[in-house]
């Protein structure tokens, strides 16, 4: 199983760019990379998924280098509500995700 | 979207009773669920694998005994914590993956147990 390294915190402010980086050394040819969003009291929400390259959707962006041992999520312009820990996971989803310590990312007003 | 559901949303139960949590996918089928475990301020904590007609595979550390897990159908996976103890009060999430699909789980809401 591929362990991942994050930020253990973050501080941004309302309208900014936030970029988390996740390190994931021995990911396997079949694993995809995961992110995760989780509020207290809540079970985590998915954000973006993808293998390679570059992923875009409706909240977030998903960036992979070639060598897939990093990937940095992109979110756009945060809020105060994007205040949460953001979870990043490697796999292929049909086994067993082990969660890192997650990036704790904090939006000041 | 995949949606799992989980009951009860929370519970207090007395120190030295069980509890059951269920965790449902509701719009799809589930060959596999897990189950986690989260303390305060800390990351999520695989507890344990659940296959669908199988026994469960639990992780390392975890008692099978005081842990029991059901998964009797392709939409429902059942935790039950014997004989709870004060300790065992914490946040329990279960993920559910699809039957067929792209490779991804998706996550009930959680259950707040307190034992007292």
């Amino acid at each position: 199983l591929a362990k991942t390294t994050q930020p253990i915190s973050m501080d941004s402010y309302e309208g900014q760019e936030v970029n988390i980086t996740c390190s994931h050394n021995n990911i396997a040819t079949n694993d995809y990379i995961t992110w995760y969003q989780q509020f207290p009291s809540q079970g985590p929400r998915f954000i973006i998924q993808g293998y390679k390259t570059k992923v875009t959707n409706e909240v977030a962006s998903l960036f992979i280098p070639a060598d897939r041992k990093s990937s940095t999520l992109s979110l756009p312009r945060v809020s105060l509500s994007d205040t949460a820990v953001y979870y990043c996971l490697v796999g292929d989803g049909a086994y067993k995700y082990i969660f890192g310590t997650g990036t704790r990312l904090k939006v000041l007003a | 979207g995949a949606v799992v559901s989980q009951h009860p949303s929370w519970v207090i139960c007395k120190s030295g009773t069980s509890v059951k949590i269920e965790c449902r996918s509701l719009d799809f089928q589930a060959t596999t669920m897990f189950w986690y475990r989260q303390f305060p301020k800390q990351s999520l904590m695989l507890m344990a694998t659940s296959n669908e007609g199988s026994k469960a595979t639990y992780e390392q550390g975890v008692e099978k005994d005081k842990f029991l897990i059901n998964h009797a159908s392709l939409t429902l996976s059942t935790l039950t914590v014997t004989s709870a103890h004060p300790e065992d009060s914490s946040f329990y999430i279960c993920s559910a993956r699809e039957l067929a699909g792209a490779y991804e789980q998706y996550f009930g809401p959680g259950t707040r147990l307190t034992v007292t």
